[in-house]
């Protein structure tokens, strides 16, 4: 099992220009996570998905979009990337169980995205 | 104040010290997780717990409910632990995390 995949690793955008990030995972998780990581700041929640063709504002949702088709894959989008996104996106999923059993969020990679 | 405070920021060890991170929560949760960081990035969950201890290897996590307080140990410690460990709170739907902002361990020789 590869577990959670994000494409790509690295990008370099400038201010305006659009993308789209792609986390995959294979342990047939419904939940999934995208997160910022910024210098000084823990990680904080973009948008999440409890499951296929739902997804939901978490924290910080300003300025992203996102879609759940599959349940495999959670995309992120930036319609007009901006300076203040720059920032190490990780995208995670878990299972979710019965209700009140505990289960692990397991992360990707990670993207590392700079707006110029 | 953030909801979940983490401390120290930065700490440094001799190889061998035993270390102790604090984690410090102000909401109510329905799990705590301790995850570790590698300078290469890459996140890796430690622990989950919901009360009392639980002990893998040389790592031991502790929390407390009522005092709103976990502390993860390091016994024995060496250089491959260093990296930023990073506390974080469940709470509300959907299993969503709150995360401190981290402890970066340097263990020197």
């Amino acid at each position: 099992n590869a577990g959670v995949t994000q494409t790509p690793k690295f990008r370099v955008l400038k201010t305006g220009q659009s993308m789209t990030l792609l986390c995959a995972q294979d342990m047939n998780h419904e939940y999934m996570y995208w997160y910022r990581q910024d210098p000084g700041m823990g990680l904080r929640l973009i948008h999440y998905s409890v499951g296929e063709g739902t997804t939901a504002k978490g924290e910080v949702p300003d300025g992203y979009n996102v879609s759940r088709l599959k349940k495999q894959n959670f995309l992120l989008g930036l319609e007009s990337a901006a300076p203040s996104q720059t920032s190490v996106y990780f995208c995670a999923s878990s299972y979710s169980g019965r209700l009140g059993s505990l289960y692990e969020q397991y992360f990707g990679p990670g993207t590392r995205l700079t707006v110029t | 104040k953030n909801e979940v405070e983490q401390s120290p920021q930065n700490l440094t060890a001799q190889e061998g010290e035993f270390i102790t991170i604090n984690c410090s929560y102000s909401v109510g949760i329905s799990a705590l997780h301790w995850l570790q960081q590698h300078p290469g990035g890459g996140i890796v969950s430690l622990f989950m717990l919901s009360s009392g201890k639980k002990k893998h290897g040389r790592l031991i996590a502790t929390i407390n409910i009522q005092e709103k307080h976990s502390s993860l140990h390091i016994t024995a410690s060496h250089p491959r632990d260093s990296a930023v460990y990073i506390c974080a709170v469940r709470s509300g739907t959907a299993s969503k995390l709150t995360f401190g902002t981290g402890t970066r361990l340097q263990v020197t020789l």
